[in-house]
C-alpha cells in the first residue's frame, strides 16, 4: 500500500509564486486534512474535507485554497507566496475522524515548503 | 473557536526521571483526545481516549482524561534519551459527519543523559 503520497517533499519558493502541494490516499478513506508545522509547534489545520466535493476551513485557511474533485485526491495551492508560508506541510487520512478502534489517522511524510 | 493548549511548550530532564505533560481544550462536540510523538517526521500514534478515568497504558506511557475538566495528561516514567521528541495532543471534535482533529502547539521533551 502506497498509503498517503505527498509531493513534493522540499520546495523552494520566490515571493508572490504560486504552487500546488500535492495529496494522495489509496484507501478510499473520506477524511483528508492538510496541516503546517512551524519549527517546535504543534500542526495548525489549514483545511479539512470530509469526501469529494466537501471542504471546509481549518484554523488558518488563509493564503491557501483546496480541492477535492475525487476521493483520492486532496492537493493545496498556495497562490501567492509568503514568507510566512514557509513551514512543513503535513497531509493525512482517514476512514472516520480520530483514531483508534479500527480507525487510524494515515500521515504523508511532510513537503519542506520555503519561500524567499 | 475550538482550542486544544498544551503545557509545558518545552521541558529539559535527565534519564530516569518522571515527566507529566498536560493538554487542556476547549471545543464543540468533543469525540476523542488523542496523544502523538513526533520525532522529525509525520507523528506518530500513541493513545486514544473516548472516556474520562479510564487510564491507557503503553509501556512506560501511560494517560488517562478528565472530561469534566477538560484536560488530559501523559505520563512517561524513567525517561530515556529515545523519549526527546515533541509530544502533541489533538482533539477530534464536531457533528458525526464533519470531524475535525485539531492539534496542540505541543511539547518539546529533552532527555539529557
Amino acid at each position: 500500500n502506497a498509503g498517503v503520497t505527498q509531493t513534493p517533499k522540499f520546495r523552494i519558493l520566490k515571493i508572490g509564486q504560486s504552487m500546488t502541494l500535492q495529496c494522495a490516499q489509496d484507501m478510499n478513506h473520506n477524511y483528508m486534512y492538510w496541516y503546517r508545522q512551524d519549527p517546535g509547534m504543534g500542526l495548525k489545520l489549514i483545511y479539512y474535507s470530509v469526501g469529494a466535493g466537501i471542504t471546509d476551513k481549518g484554523e488558518v485557511p488563509n493564503g491557501y485554497n483546496v480541492s477535492r474533485s475525487t476521493t483520492e485526491d486532496f492537493p493545496l495551492r498556495l497562490e501567492l507566496a509568503a514568507p510566512s508560508q514557509t513551514s512543513v506541510y503535513f497531509c493525512a487520512s482517514s476512514r472516520l475522524p480520530g483514531q483508534g478502534a479500527g480507525n487510524t489517522i494515515y500521515f504523508g511524510e511532510g513537503s519542506w515548503l520555503t519561500v524567499v | 473557536e475550538d482550542k486544544v493548549v498544551q503545557s509545558p511548550l518545552s521541558l529539559v530532564v535527565h534519564e530516569g526521571d518522571t515527566v507529566t505533560l498536560n493538554c487542556s481544550y476547549e471545543v464543540t462536540n468533543f469525540r476523542s483526545l488523542l496523544w502523538y510523538k513526533q520525532e522529525k517526521k509525520a507523528p506518530t500514534f500513541l493513545f486514544m481516549l473516548t472516556s474520562s478515568g479510564i487510564e491507557k497504558k503503553s509501556g512506560r506511557l501511560s494517560s488517562i482524561l478528565d472530561k469534566k475538566e477538560l484536560f488530559s495528561i501523559l505520563n512517561i516514567t524513567a525517561t530515556q534519551t529515545g523519549d526527546s521528541a515533541i509530544y502533541l495532543c489533538a482533539v477530534v471534535c464536531g457533528s458525526s459527519n464533519t470531524g475535525k482533529l485539531i492539534f496542540g502547539q505541543g511539547t518539546t521533551l529533552q532527555v539529557k543523559p
